[in-house]
C-alpha cells in the first residue's frame, strides 16, 4: 500500500512571496490533514477534510493560508504572502473514515518551508 | 479542551538501558493516546495507540506504554535501548469515538549513547 505522498520535499522563498503544497492520500482514505509543525515544538493541526468537505479549520491563518481538496482525493494547501515565522515542516496525513476505535493517521514526509 | 505534556525535552540514555519517555495528558473525554516517532527528514510513524481497550499497550520496535487513569499518564518504556532508536517521539491525543484530531506534546528526543 503507497503511503501518503507530499511535494515539494523542500521549498525556500522570499517573505511575502506565495507557495503551494499538494498531497495524496493514501488510496481509499476519506479524512485528510494539514499539519504546520515549527523547530522544536509539535504537530499542529491546521485544517481537516472529511471527503471534499472540511470539518476543522479553526486554527488556519486563513488570511494567509488557503487549502482545498477537490474531488475528494489530492489536497493543496497555500500561503500567500508567506512570512518568515511560516517556515515550518507542514505534514499531511490521513485515515480512514472516523468512527469508534481510533482509526490510525498515517503522515506522509511532510514539506519543509524556509521564508528569508 | 485536551492537551499532553511531554516531560523532559531531551533524554540520554545508554545502549542496553532502560528508555522511559514521560506524557501526561488533559482531556475532558475519555482519551485516544497515542506515541509517534520522528526519525531526521522523515513524517511521523506510529508506534503505538490507546483506544480503551487493554492498559498496556504493545508496540512496533519493543515500545509499549502503559494508560494510568489515576495519574493521567501515558508513559513510554523499552527494556534495552538500541541505537536506532535515536529519534524524537511525541506523544498525541484524541476524544475517543470522534474524528481523529491529534494535539501533540512537543515531544522527547532521544538520544543513545554507545
Amino acid at each position: 500500500e503507497a503511503g501518503v505522498a507530499q511535494s515539494p520535499r523542500y521549498k525556500i522563498i522570499e517573505k511575502r512571496q506565495s507557495v503551494a503544497f499538494w498531497c495524496n492520500p493514501i488510496s481509499g482514505h476519506a479524512t485528510l490533514y494539514w499539519y504546520q509543525q515549527i523547530l522544536g515544538q509539535g504537530p499542529k493541526l491546521l485544517i481537516q477534510f472529511q471527503n471534499n468537505g472540511v470539518v476543522d479549520d479553526s486554527q488556519l491563518p486563513k488570511d494567509r493560508f488557503s487549502a482545498e481538496r477537490l474531488k475528494g482525493v489530492d489536497s493543496t494547501l497555500k500561503i500567500q504572502p508567506a512570512k518568515l515565522e511560516d517556515s515550518a515542516v507542514y505534514l499531511c496525513a490521513s485515515s480512514r473514515s472516523p468512527g469508534v476505535g481510533g482509526t490510525e493517521a498515517f503522515f506522509g514526509q511532510g514539506t519543509r518551508l524556509t521564508v528569508v | 479542551a485536551q492537551s499532553v505534556t511531554q516531560l523532559g525535552s531531551h533524554v540520554s540514555v545508554s545502549e542496553g538501558a532502560l528508555v522511559l519517555l514521560r506524557c501526561n495528558y488533559s482531556s475532558s473525554v475519555p482519551p485516544y493516546l497515542f506515541w509517534y516517532v520522528q526519525y531526521p527528514n522523515q513524517g511521523l510513524q506510529l508506534l503505538l495507540k490507546y483506544t480503551s481497550a487493554a492498559t498496556l499497550v504493545k508496540g512496533i520496535n519493543g515500545f509499549e506504554a502503559e494508560f494510568k487513569k489515576s495519574e493521567t499518564s501515558f508513559h513510554l518504556t523499552k527494556p534495552s535501548a538500541h541505537m536506532s532508536d535515536a529519534a524524537e517521539y511525541f506523544c498525541a491525543v484524541s476524544p475517543s469515538g470522534s474524528a481523529r484530531q491529534l494535539t501533540f506534546g512537543s515531544g522527547t528526543q532521544l538520544t543513545v549513547l554507545p
